[in-house]
């Protein structure tokens, strides 16, 4: 496979489950996001990971844990999540420019996962 | 701090005719914009960026962006549009520290035949 994979693709859970979205990115990059896309608001930065070290945490609910294992793959983990959790979650990958500063590289995003929180 | 301003929700234009989608940014220091266009129940595809260099870019799909730095803009132009150019598109900054990125709130574009 290419470019950035998500799995699954759609997932409708419980607010009492516990849950795993999975992106696995088969570009050699190195640094690694999660989005969340809402219906009519911003595309919302959830958290950046840079040569596996987590380097942004976008104040987002603790009942959303990331990890990222290696360069190419990064989890997020859910559990006792609310219906206003209900959204796109969006994983990018892009090349990093250097351990800080700006990036001049494009991200790859993958297709997204479609979360039905009951 | 960094940040991309998209002033149109919605945006109208006849097949065949030019189309313009407009992005305003401020940041701190030098700008690297991007330009992503998204499919409904898709990711976002990159179409192009500014780093440095000439100010009129050409990225995919026959798109093109001028950055325009006196009026601290990036607006996307096509100058043939197609009904298949129909989507949402995000204009985006890189921030300044960390490889972070900011989107503008997204732009959708109808093309009508």
């Amino acid at each position: 496979e290419t470019g950035v994979t998500q799995t699954p693709r759609h997932l409708v859970m419980g607010m009492t489950n516990k849950k795993s979205l999975k992106c696995e990115q088969h570009l050699g990059h190195n640094a690694m996001y999660w989005y969340k896309q809402s219906a009519k608001k911003p595309l919302e930065l959830m958290f950046v990971y840079n040569f596996k070290e987590q380097t942004e945490n976008n104040s987002v609910p603790s009942r959303f844990s990331p990890e990222c294992p290696n360069s190419s793959h990064l989890f997020l983990h859910l559990h006792t999540l609310q219906p206003e959790d209900s959204a796109l979650y969006l994983c990018a990958s892009s090349q990093a420019s250097g351990r800080g500063g700006a990036s001049y590289n494009e991200q790859f995003f993958g297709p997204g996962t479609r979360l039905t929180v009951l | 701090a960094q940040s991309v301003a998209q002033p149109e929700d919605q945006v109208n234009v006849a097949e065949g005719n030019p189309l313009t989608v407009k992005c305003t940014y401020s940041v701190s220091g030098n700008p690297y914009l991007f330009w992503y266009v998204q499919y409904p129940n898709r990711g976002l595809q990159f179409l192009l960026k500014y780093i440095t260099g000439d100010n009129l870019v050409k990225g995919s799909y026959g798109f093109e962006a001028e950055f325009n730095k006196s009026q601290t803009s990036f607006h996307l132009k096509k100058p043939s549009a197609l009904v298949s150019d129909s989507a949402l598109y995000f204009c985006a900054v890189s921030g300044d520290n960390f490889n972070k990125f900011y989107f503008g709130s997204g732009t959708k574009l109808n093309v009508k035949p």
